[in-house]
């Protein structure tokens, strides 16, 4: 019972270092998400993809790359990473676009230094 | 500019009684809201949904009650327990959820 996979679950970046977070599903959801969350500002979207083959910019896209490889697996990716990217990153799936409950991973801690 | 509020950063509250959340949303395109609660170090987990078309939903011990004139939702949970306490989030909307800062409830026992 996987559910949303997210890995690695911390990670420590120098300023303009890249990195990939990787997300998997193992739900057989058409939909999937990348969020970020910061103290007191709750979840914000920084891209999604309705459907394999297909990926959207959210409310806060700049700074970050996704990839959505196959149905399973969306990874965000960080060019530059800058220390405005400290930050705990959520992935999740949605199986219904319109009624939209989305299942979530656990998370990745990411610190820029 | 929120969209989604949630005013009251936290709530303490003593086990048995209700714990009373809220939420207000400034978009009235708005027809579908769901709660989530946050436990630390994991990720939000989907507590209950509502439709604009209804105006109260229940599943067990949570109600969420929804006022579409004064753009107003409220979670209730009844009786409160210890492992209530958690962070819960209100989101708004459909193809992409627009989440509120969130309410830390503390259950107290």
């Amino acid at each position: 019972n996987a559910g949303v996979t997210q890995t690695p679950k911390f990670q420590v970046l120098k300023t303009g270092q890249s990195m990939t977070l990787q997300c998997a599903q193992d739900m057989n959801h058409n939909s999937m998400y990348w969020y970020r969350q910061d103290p007191g500002m709750g979840l914000r979207l920084i891209y999604y993809s309705a459907s394999e083959g297909t990926t959207d910019k959210g409310e806060v896209p700049n700074g970050y790359n996704v990839s959505r490889l196959n149905k399973r697996e969306f990874s965000l990716r960080l060019e530059s990473a800058a220390p405005s990217q400290t930050s705990v990153y959520f992935c999740a799936s949605s199986g219904n676009w319109d009624v939209n409950i989305q299942y979530f991973g656990a998370g990745t801690r990411l610190s820029v230094l | 500019d929120q969209q989604v509020k949630q005013n009251s950063p936290s709530l303490s509250v003593q086990e048995g009684r209700i714990s009373i959340l809220n939420c207000d949303y400034t978009n009235s395109m708005f027809d579908y809201f769901l709660w989530y609660k946050k436990y630390p170090a994991e990720g939000p987990t989907f507590l209950i949904s509502i439709s604009s078309i209804k105006d109260k939903n229940e599943d067990g011990r949570f109600t969420v009650f929804l006022n579409k004139s004064a753009k107003h939702l409220s979670l209730h949970i009844v009786p409160s327990q210890p492992g209530d306490s958690a962070v819960y989030f209100c989101a708004a909307g459909r193809r992409q959820l627009t989440f509120g800062s969130g309410t830390q409830l503390t259950v107290l026992p």
